[in-house]
């Protein structure tokens, strides 16, 4: 079964810092997502990265994939209050099946 | 465009019951898929249907189960109910995972407690 492995699993970071969350994955996938959820509410699409490489970017947040090291990283770069959220990369198997990371909560204090 | 809709929004049930939850994909996806939320267990996949057929299916007890109608509108069914299935469910729609097509869009879930 394909695993998905985030980390951290909780982020608590000052406005204006830099951080990075990991996502490692276990079997070959060419296509990693990546999604926000606010709490007590369901899942927002943020990146959908589809080759070894790719990179994305939205406002303060920047995706990367590299499908080699079957890792992707989601950096966040000066950080806001408004960024608060639980992330999650997913990864599809061959299947067409997805498979969630465990999440990285993250907190950003004023 | 409406987004992905479920309803019940919230459902209270005691153990031994059944449950029918309902999804409406967005306008034109033929493909729904759904998963179970847990502190515990976080996101589970439990079943994509594509066509009104299930194409995937999770590691989840035959109690589970589901079907897609040729509107595109899906149900997913738990009977017998445990404490254990108390979950936040989420639907997610796609236009066509198998061409690439495959963002999922989430609806805002149905939070199912189990007394």
């Amino acid at each position: 079964e394909l695993k998905v492995e985030q980390n951290p699993l909780f982020l608590s970071m000052q406005e204006g810092k830099n951080y990075t969350i990991y996502c490692n994955y276990s079997t070959t996938s060419d296509r990693l997502y990546w999604y926000r959820q606010d709490p007590g509410k369901s899942l927002e699409s943020l990146f959908v990265l589809l080759s070894n490489g790719a990179v994305k970017q939205e406002g303060r947040l920047m995706a990367s994939l590299d499908t080699k090291a079957r890792l992707s990283t989601l950096h966040i770069t000066a950080a806001v209050h408004d960024l608060s959220a639980t992330y999650f990369c997913a990864v599809k198997n061959t299947g067409n099946q997805f498979y969630f990371g465990t999440g990285t909560s993250l907190t950003v204090i004023p | 465009k409406a987004g992905v809709t479920q309803t019940p929004r919230y459902l209270i049930k005691t153990r031994g019951q059944q449950v029918t939850l309902s999804c409406s994909p967005i306008s034109g996806h033929r493909s729904v898929s759904w998963y179970q939320q847990t502190p515990g267990q976080g996101l589970q996949f439990l079943f994509e249907y594509f066509s009104e057929t299930q194409r995937n299916k999770g590691n989840f007890p035959g109690r589970f189960s589901g079907r897609q109608f040729s509107n595109s509108r899906s149900e997913m069914n738990v009977s017998t109910l445990e404490l254990g299935d108390s979950a936040l469910y989420l639907c997610a729609s796609s236009l066509d995972p198998g061409q690439g097509a495959d963002t999922q869009y989430f609806g805002p879930g149905t939070r199912l407690t189990v007394l």
